[in-house]
């Protein structure tokens, strides 16, 4: 089952804030982020396993909840760099491989 | 290692041929991920191997489709014929566990465009 994001599209200036969303309707073990960029393949960012937990990666962060159906990724202080699409991902029924949500395409302007 | 390798990046046939696209997974790697993605759908999980074994392939959309991996180190896949519905970018992923602790490597995808 496919995890929903939002929103589809944010378009910033530098040195803004965004947040995006992503949600499941069932529990969840874990959430993957990823990002891509045009024309290239995604990268991984983080993954959060327990309910409550919030990691960092410099500047980008993300959160997810305590019943583990709701992840959100905060991007502050935005650069050029982060412009891309960013997916989240959650296992597949089978367990073992990653169902993506259809991506929030960001765009970061001078 | 040199990552996940892909060929062809870019595939032009017609209508009613057989494609194949190729993927080298990271030496290592236990698990092997097909994906599709489209503007429409964004990125479809069509199969994915554990040791060489085709472990959930429900994400396949029809039985045009087909994938295999005969060895640790490739893996196939076959859409006989195409369609123009078909085109889209083809990902290969691999990792080294299963997904829920390690991450997963992208190659860079194989365009396919279906005339």
């Amino acid at each position: 089952q496919q995890p929903v994001q939002s929103p589809q599209a944010v378009i910033l200036r530098e040195g803004e804030d965004a947040v995006i969303n992503c949600s499941s309707s069932k529990a969840l073990y874990s959430v993957h982020w990823y990002r891509q960029k045009h024309g290239e393949a995604p990268v991984f960012l983080m993954i959060l396993l327990k309910g409550g937990e919030q990691k960092g990666h410099e500047k980008i962060s993300a959160s997810f909840n305590e019943k583990k159906q709701q992840s959100s990724l905060y991007l502050t202080a935005s650069q050029l760099s982060y412009s891309g699409t960013y997916f989240c991902g959650t296992e597949s029924d089978s367990g073992y491989a990653l169902n993506f949500g259809k991506g929030t395409s960001l765009l970061v302007t001078p | 290692d040199a990552g996940v390798i892909q060929s062809p990046r870019h595939e032009v046939t017609e209508m009613g041929q057989e494609v194949t696209l190729r993927c080298k997974p990271i030496s290592g790697h236990d698990y092997l991920f097909w994906y599709r993605q489209t503007m429409m759908r964004g990125l479809e999980l069509l199969i994915y191997f554990n040791n060489n074994v085709p472990i959930d392939d429900s994400g396949m959309p029809e039985d045009r489709f087909s994938a295999k991996m005969p060895n640790a180190s490739f893996s196939t896949l076959k859409i006989q014929p195409s369609e123009p519905r078909d085109s889209a970018v083809y990902f290969c992923a691999s990792s080294l566990g299963s997904v829920e602790n390690t991450e997963a490597f992208f190659g860079q995808g194989t365009r396919l465009t279906v005339v």
